[in-house]
């Protein structure tokens, strides 16, 4: 199986609340996590990845907790601000043949309240 | 740095046109990705290409086709567009490792009416 599945769809909080995404996957062979940001009329854009290897990178006010037998991953904002305001995709990229293909979650809607 | 460059930002088509959206990245990219956005829906794989005259497919290529000519361009064909392929369409290429980020173009917005 090479879905990705991110929950919540959508996510409301307070300025300087916790914003936590979460994701599964099923398929081991994945061997990279990144995060993107996409904001409204634009491209996806990196944020945050990280590799199974480890089990949290932190930068800045973003982290990803990685738990390799439970197959998932978070991405956690501290001291959410109006301007995390975005869609967020968690991904997971796997090595077939040779080529490397990106697995993109179904995205969730974050909106932080001033 | 230009990065990931699309083209046209906006296009209605009518049922049954055809219509290709253009993709350049002048960062040297070996592979580069088409994907097509859908409300709630994620992100979903049309085309992908691993370098210059190689292209595959990805999870959803019906009704759309691509050519790899350069290094550079990564053009999406549609053929009698249809209403389900109302979306946004977004560009993307890696570096030759192919795991580092994907950088995207800004996407195209298209409506089939």
């Amino acid at each position: 199986q090479q879905q990705v599945k991110q929950s919540p769809q959508s996510l409301i909080v307070q300025k300087g609340g916790i914003s936590i995404i979460n994701c599964a996957y099923e398929n081991t062979a994945f061997d990279y996590f990144p995060w993107y940001q996409q904001f409204p009329g634009k491209g996806p854009a990196l944020l945050i990845a990280i590799r199974p290897d480890v089990s949290e990178k932190k930068e800045g006010r973003f982290t990803i907790s990685f738990n390799k037998s439970a197959k998932q991953f978070s991405l956690h904002i501290m001291d959410s601000q109006p301007g995390d305001s975005a869609t967020y995709f968690c991904a997971a990229v796997i090595s077939t043949s040779g080529t490397y293909k990106y697995i993109f979650g179904t995205g969730t809607r974050l909106k932080v309240l001033a | 740095n230009a990065g990931v460059t699309q083209t046209p930002k906006f296009r209605i088509l009518k049922i049954g046109q055809s219509m290709t959206l253009q993709c350049t990245q002048d960062m040297n990219h070996n592979y580069m990705y088409w994907y097509r956005q859908d409300p709630g829906m994620g992100l979903k794989l049309i085309y992908y290409s691993v370098g210059a005259g190689i292209t595959d497919k990805g999870e959803v290529p019906n009704g759309y086709n691509v050519s790899r000519s350069t290094t550079e361009d990564f053009p999406l064909r549609l053929e009698l567009a249809a209403p389900s392929q109302t979306s946004v369409y977004f560009c993307a290429s890696t570096s030759p490792q192919g795991w580092t980020e994907a950088f995207f173009g800004q996407g195209t917005r298209l409506t089939v009416v």
